[in-house]
C-alpha cells in the first residue's frame, strides 16, 4: 500500500514569510496528525484530525499556525508569519483510527527559517 | 497533560551486546506504549508496542517491559547489530483525544 505523502520535502523561507505544507494520508485512514520535530527532540503533536474534524489542537500556536483537512482526506498546515523558532521537520502521520493503532509517518518537510 | 521522560539520551554498545532504553510517564491513565525507530533523515517507524494489560512483549531480538505501578517501560535489544544504530523514541497514549506524547529520544550507536 502507498505510504503517507508529504510535500515539499525542503523549504527555506525568511522570517515573517508564510509557508504551507501538504499531506496525503494512507487511503482509508480516518485519523491524521501533524507533528513538529525540532532537531534533537521527539515529535510534538500540533494537531489531530478525525476525518475532517479537529479533535486536539491544544499545542498548535493558533496565532500563526493553521491547518485544515477538507473532505477528510488531504491536509494542509500553514504558518503565517514564520519565526526563526519554527525551523524544524514537520511530520504528517495517519492511522486507521485514533488510539491504539499504528501511526504511519510521512517523510517530513524540513523547514528552515532565516 | 502527559509527560514522558527517556534515558539515556545517547548509548554506545559493542556489536553483539544488549542495549536498554528506559522511559517514565506521568499519566496513570496512559494505556498504550509504542516504540519508534528513526534512522538519520528518515521517518519514524514503529518497531514494537505494548498495552497496559501486558507486562512484557517480545519480537525476535526486541522486547519491551511495562511496570504500571512504577509508571515506567523499557526497550531491550539483544545481540545488537550495526543496523540497529538509530534514534529510538518511546511514547505514551493518553488524553481524551488519544494522542501520543513522545520522549526526547535515545541515539543508539552499535560499534562494530
Amino acid at each position: 500500500e502507498a505510504g503517507v505523502a508529504q510535500s515539499p520535502r525542503y523549504k527555506i523561507i525568511e522570517k515573517r514569510q508564510s509557508v504551507a505544507f501538504w499531506c496525503n494520508p494512507i487511503s482509508g485512514h480516518a485519523t491524521l496528525y501533524w507533528y513538529q520535530q525540532i532537531l534533537g527532540q521527539g515529535p510534538k503533536l500540533l494537531i489531530q484530525f478525525q476525518n475532517n474534524g479537529v479533535v486536539d489542537d491544544s499545542q498548535l500556536p493558533k496565532d500563526r499556525f493553521s491547518a485544515e483537512r477538507l473532505k477528510g482526506v488531504d491536509s494542509t498546515l500553514k504558518i503565517q508569519p514564520a519565526k526563526l523558532e519554527d525551523s524544524a521537520v514537520y511530520l504528517c502521520a495517519s492511522s486507521l483510527q485514533a488510539g491504539e493503532y499504528e501511526q504511519y509517518f510521512g517523510p517530513g518537510t524540513r523547514l528552515t527559517v532565516t | 497533560g502527559e509527560n514522558v521522560e527517556q534515558h539515556p539520551s545517547t548509548l554506545s554498545v559493542q556489536e553483539g551486546d544488549s542495549a536498554v532504553i528506559k522511559c517514565t510517564y506521568s499519566d496513570s491513565a496512559s494505556n498504550y506504549f509504542p516504540w519508534y525507530k528513526q534512522e538519520l533523515g528518515k521517518r519514524p517507524q514503529l518497531i514494537i508496542d505494548i498495552r497496559s494489560n501486558v507486562g512484557e512483549k517480545k519480537d525476535q531480538r526486541i522486547a519491551v517491559t511495562l511496570n504500571k505501578t512504577a509508571k515506567h517501560f523499557s526497550l531491550h535489544i539483544t545481540e545488537t547489530q550495526p543496523e540497529d544504530s538509530a534514534v529510538y523514541f518511546c511514547a505514551a497514549l493518553s488524553g481524551s483525544a488519544r494522542q501520543l506524547t513522545f520522549g526526547s529520544g535515545t541515539q543508539l550507536t552499535v560499534l562494530p
